[in-house]
């Protein structure tokens, strides 16, 4: 069973770029979820992918976008990076359903230098 | 929204004791309390959960209770071992159509041999 990859691993922009980030999800699982943790904290809720939609949201700005594909792999986008953006992103799968009672699987994470 | 509070931010306990981590969140209507544990360098791991039709809950060393009523729950690990040096989470998250999990700022759990 492969478990939940994220690529880059890490990287560096500058203010005002864009950046994209990659997630393959668990085999078997549809569902995805970003999730930002600035260092030192908990991870906080960007967003979830479930068939293809975004059918969940955290308080973040319109800026951070995402995608899945068909084979359930996702991508994160921010755009108009800031200093703030800086942290390590998550990606988690989980089992169908998505009723906010499942075990997220998390990947390594992607950590983002805003320079 | 759902704010989730954790104490202590840090734990040092020496090998075989036990470890106490305590969690308050604000919204009535969550029903599902996982704890994560966080490695350097990866992604959290899910290492027990409880949910709202539940008071306690063990796996092997490791033990969650929850009060909901007063809005708190617990992590309770025994005989710690130095592999429990880690960051721990606690979380809480409501049953909607997405899973929005909430977690707590994290405890820094060190077991010295």
């Amino acid at each position: 069973e492969t478990g939940v990859t994220q690529s880059p691993t890490h990287l560096i922009k500058t203010r005002g770029q864009q950046v994209t980030l990659r997630c393959s999800s668990q085999s078997g699982h549809n569902t995805v979820s970003w999730y930002q943790q600035a260092l030192g904290q908990g991870p906080q809720f960007i967003f979830q992918y479930y068939r293809e939609e975004e059918n969940g949201r955290g308080n973040f700005p319109p800026r951070f976008s995402g995608l899945q594909f068909p084979n359930y792999s996702s991508e994160l986008n921010v755009n108009a990076l800031e200093l703030d953006d800086s942290a390590l992103y998550l990606c988690a799968s989980s089992t169908p359903g998505g009723r906010g009672t499942g075990e997220l699987f998390f990947g390594e994470g992607s950590r983002l230098t805003v320079l | 929204g759902e704010n989730v509070e954790q104490h202590p931010s840090t734990l040092s306990v020496q090998e075989g004791d036990s470890a106490v981590i305590k969690c308050t969140y604000s919204d009535s209507a969550s029903n599902y309390f996982p704890w994560y544990k966080q490695e350097l360098g990866k992604g959290p791991q899910l290492i027990i959960d409880i949910r709202s039709n539940v008071g306690e809950k063990k796996d092997q060393r490791i033990a969650v209770t929850l009060n909901k009523t007063a809005k708190h729950f617990s992590l309770h690990i025994t005989e710690t071992q130095p592999e429990d040096s880690a960051v721990y989470f606690c979380a809480a998250s409501i049953e909607t159509s997405y899973d929005k999990v909430i977690f707590g700022p994290g405890t820094s759990l060190s077991v010295i041999p």
